[in-house]
């Protein structure tokens, strides 16, 4: 089974700090995700990578950045963590090609105080 | 601008009734068509597909549909279930060369038993 792994599953930071979401796939997945989920919006995309080095900006990609040193891993990084960022943010991978459906984490609830 | 939206954001059922969770999307280029499922506390999980060169297609006790004309999708569930209880979300994949994936608000479905 595919498996998507999200390095923490709850956090809680200051306002101001730099906080890294990390996200590990193990199956060769070329395409991640970042998705913020907040009730009412659904899920909303930060920014997705499909392949290495490579990244795009999702719909609400302001305060956020991405890495993707390595194809199994796709970090997110809050520059400088404000109380409007406190949500539930998901990780998903989906393979390069065809038609697939994406694999999710269990999510990270990040809060900021 | 690229949205999926649903037309209702709640929906009840009696056990054993077909369940149908309805979705609009608005960009004409989306060449393929997904239906999630999250339960309490976890990720998406994949249910079914569709591509934009079909109308319908059947998994295990669901089905989607799809009317391209007026840019409609529908989930239905037949003899919905107590573990159906959820949210539902759609997503449109829009090939910008790495798939990009953006989902709807979400419907929870409530199952009474």
């Amino acid at each position: 089974d595919v498996k998507v792994t999200q390095s923490s599953r709850y956090l809680v930071k200051r306002t101001g700090e730099k906080v890294f979401l990390e996200c590990v796939q193990d199956m060769d997945h070329e395409n991640m995700f970042w998705y913020r989920q907040d009730p009412g919006l659904g899920l909303r995309l930060i920014y997705f990578s499909y392949d290495v080095k490579m990244k795009e900006k999702g719909d609400i990609p302001e305060g956020y950045s991405v890495s993707r040193e390595k194809k199994e891993r796709f970090s997110l990084i809050l520059e400088s963590a404000s109380t409007n960022q406190t949500s539930m943010y998901l990780c998903a991978s989906k393979p390069g090609q065809g038609e697939w459906g994406a694999f999710f984490g269990q999510g990270t609830r990040l809060t900021v105080v | 601008g690229e949205s999926v939206g649903l037309h209702l954001p709640t929906l009840s059922v009696q056990e054993g009734d077909n369940s149908i969770i309805n979705c609009a999307y608005s960009n004409s280029a989306s060449d393929y068509f997904i239906w999630y499922k999250q339960e309490s506390g976890k990720g998406p999980q994949f249910i079914i597909d569709i591509r934009s060169n079909m109308d319908k297609r059947q998994g295990q006790r669901v089905t989607v549909l799809l009317n391209k004309t007026v840019k409609h999708l529908s989930l239905q569930i037949a003899a919905t279930q107590p573990g159906d209880s959820a949210v539902y979300f759609c997503a449109e994949t829009i090939n910008t060369g790495g798939f990009k994936t953006i989902f709807g608000a979400g419907t929870r479905l409530f199952v009474k038993a």
